[in-house]
């Protein structure tokens, strides 16, 4: 049950596209299609922004975006915006458990 | 409107116990799957369990296997984490999560802090 592997942080300017990589195993991200991501604000619970790998929940703007292949999944941000300024964390099922990424710090310069 | 509401954090001293509640509202809590999910000061997210809505399976982390047990009152709308030999490292926010049938983890409660210390 090791962690997913993610950059540690990623930047970008306002209007900028960033895009985070979550790396796993051919027993977890590389297995199922059961992929997502987590926005977290300061002191906030996390926020579902992706799941199953490339589906949005309703009210997540179309600017959150993610992929998967092979063990690597990606979430990609269009048209940064300051209040996407938040630590983004990946999340995967493996097999009767569920494993998170390390997560990743996302600046707006 | 679905609300999720941990409580029963607190100190407790090195090999002690604590037992965690979630409690839900606003959806029918028997269809779904819950987690818990922690977070030592400044670090990541850590899944730690999960459980069927009707109860009946259950899996953990292994860091936690043996000394923590997740449960259910569907009768309560209450999720639970009883947690028992505890560590300096199990130190964390813990977070009870609902896995929404859509997928993902769709609602998640605001954290109740375990701080184990002497």
């Amino acid at each position: 049950q090791s962690a997913l592997t993610q950059p540690p942080s990623a930047s970008g300017s306002p209007g900028q596209s960033v895009t985070i990589s979550c790396t796993g195993t051919s027993s977890d991200v590389g297995a199922y299609n059961y992929v997502s991501w987590y926005q977290q604000l300061p002191g906030k619970a996390p926020k579902l922004i992706i799941y199953e790998v490339s589906k949005r929940p309703s009210g997540v703007p179309d600017r959150f975006s993610g992929s998967k292949s092979g063990n690597t999944a990606s979430l990609t941000v269009s048209g940064l915006q300051t209040e996407d300024e938040a630590d983004y964390y990946c999340s995967s099922y493996a097999g009767s458990t569920n494993v998170f990424g390390t997560g990743t710090e996302v600046t707006v310069l | 409107e679905v609300q999720l509401v941990e409580s029963g954090g607190g100190l407790v001293q090195p090999g002690g116990s604590l037992r965690l509640s979630c409690t839900a509202s606003g959806f029918t809590f028997s269809g779904h799957w819950m987690h818990w999910v922690r977070q030592a000061p400044g670090e990541g997210l850590v899944w730690v369990s999960h459980i069927r809505g009707d109860g009946t399976n259950s899996d953990y982390a292994d860091s936690v296997k043996g000394r923590f047990t997740i449960s259910r009152d569907n009768a309560k709308n209450t999720l639970y984490l009883q947690m028992n030999s505890l560590r300096a490292e199990d130190t964390a926010v813990y977070y009870c999560a609902r896995a929404g049938v859509m997928g993902g983890n769709d609602y998640w409660g605001q954290g109740t802090l375990v701080t184990v210390s002497s």
